[in-house]
């Protein structure tokens, strides 16, 4: 059962436009979220992250949006870099749980095209 | 501040054989978390450390355990490895309710 999924395995966008990636989640317990960026033969670096008692996090080019109705989020890079070109994770935790484990998605990779 | 440091970063064994992964906390940091990446997946939680006793676990078999230690530092261990144990194993580090901070892993095959 995949709890938390990122539906679209690729993207292509073009250098100083709008990426806008997504993910999707099932379980209502969870209460806070993450976007992970990662290049090949380097671990996960995280970008940023938003609790459910928000909406909206901003963090430089980097926006998260939570739809909790929607069980949805989305990361919104703005403009998108060739430098951005990595494979984004999102995950979700229920830190309320009193374990911080992260349920990550598949991963969408973002490629900028110069 | 150094970072989440693995060793080895790559490692070959053979079925059956047990293996140790080692990880070093990022400095001050008190939580250490395992996760599998198996190829084209996301990281999967294995378990977790915090003040050296395991706080969660997921939804692995017993052979694969670990350790924490007083400097916080933390060990992965595998017994009777099995031809899908292959993949990349990530180590994180943080403080409880802060992000994770990743190792680059090390990566593990069985034939």
């Amino acid at each position: 059962d995949q709890q938390v999924k990122q539906n679209s395995p690729s993207l292509s966008v073009q250098e100083g436009r709008i990426s806008i990636l997504n993910c999707d989640y099932t379980n209502s317990m969870f209460d806070y979220f993450l976007w992970y960026k990662k290049y090949p033969a380097e671990g996960p670096t995280f970008l940023i992250s938003i609790s459910s008692i928000k909406d909206k996090n901003e963090d430089g080019r980097f926006t998260v949006f939570l739809n909790k109705s929607a069980k949805h989020l989305s990361l919104h890079i703005v403009p998108s870099q060739p430098g951005d070109s990595a494979v984004y994770f999102c995950a979700a935790s229920a830190i309320t749980s009193g374990t911080y484990k992260y349920i990550f998605g598949t991963g969408t990779r973002l490629k900028v095209l110069a | 501040e150094t970072g989440v440091t693995q060793s080895p970063t790559h490692l070959i064994k053979t079925r059956g054989q047990q293996v140790t992964l080692r990880c070093s906390s990022q400095s001050g940091h008190n939580t250490v978390s395992w996760y599998q990446q198996a190829l084209g997946q996301g990281p999967q939680f294995i378990f977790q450390y915090y003040r050296e006793e395991e706080n969660g676990r997921g939804n692995f078999p017993p052979r694969f355990s670990g350790l924490q230690f007083p400097n916080y530092s933390s060990e992965l261990n595998v017994n009777a490895l099995e031809l899908d144990d292959s993949a990349l194993y990530l180590c994180a580090s943080s403080f409880p309710n802060q992000p994770q901070h990743f190792g680059d892993g090390t990566r593990l095959s069985i034939l």
